[in-house]
């Protein structure tokens, strides 16, 4: 067990909906990164906050958005949703920024349909 | 071109046998870091091991160790006395900057009893 909590584990959508996975990072953890890993994209970096700041993006949409609340926890929003968006979606902590580890929560399984 | 270069998209090794699993990397960037993930089947990513690019020494972790050659930009994992627990997808990444991480693509290991 990693310490970073993610909800729900598994989502079952339609294409055009609206969805929020939410994360819970490590204690003590400031910086939190999203990841999406899908068959044909790989793993994929999309966005990192420390301390309910941006501080780096990737790969990700414009239909999809993330933030970091004051007791940094973060939450990623995909909208307008693509049977393209089936992946599962990884939050992963840090103490720091940098070139610190990462821990990885269990995930979010999505199915759009 | 790719960042990450895991060359052996599957591998097998005997029961309490050594395996190298390769990982190659581009960067201009004289400071990044450099991991290695387990994913179990179960879907987990699983922290094995970390580098950074000013460790002068090759960095261990129990039965893991990582074969560092700055000048060829290799990171290559070494699991040594290999079990069968240790049959998963392996994932080599690099972290440049502040946050920005890529991963390789993965290799698959089988691990015989």
């Amino acid at each position: 067990d990693s310490g970073v909590t993610q909800t729900p584990k598994h989502l079952i959508t339609a294409t055009g909906q609206r969805v929020t996975l939410r994360c819970s990072p490590r204690s003590g953890d400031l910086s939190v990164y999203w990841y999406q890993q899908s068959l044909d994209q790989g793993l994929q970096f999309l966005i990192q906050y420390y301390n309910g700041e941006e501080r780096a993006k990737g790969n990700i949409l414009e239909r999809f958005s993330a933030q970091q609340f004051p007791d940094l926890h973060s939450e990623l929003n995909l909208s307008s949703l693509e049977l393209g968006d089936s992946a599962l979606y990884f939050c992963a902590s840090s103490v720091r920024e940098g070139q610190e580890t990462q821990y990885f929560g269990p995930g979010t399984r999505l199915l759009v349909l | 071109a790719q960042k990450i270069t895991q060359t052996q998209p599957g591998m097998f090794v005997q029961e309490k046998e050594a395996v190298t699993l390769d990982c190659t990397y581009d960067t201009s960037d004289p400071s990044y870091g450099l991991f290695w993930y387990k994913q179990p089947s179960s879907g987990e990513m699983i922290f094995l091991i970390y580098q950074g690019s000013y460790d002068q020494q090759n960095a261990t972790e129990g039965r893991y160790s990582l074969n560092f050659q700055k000048a060829r930009k290799s990171a290559n994992l070494v699991i040594s006395a290999s079990q069968l627990g240790d049959s998963a997808m392996y994932f080599c990444a690099m972290r440049e900057g502040w946050g920005k991480s890529t991963f390789g693509d993965g290799t698959t290991l089988t691990v015989k009893p």
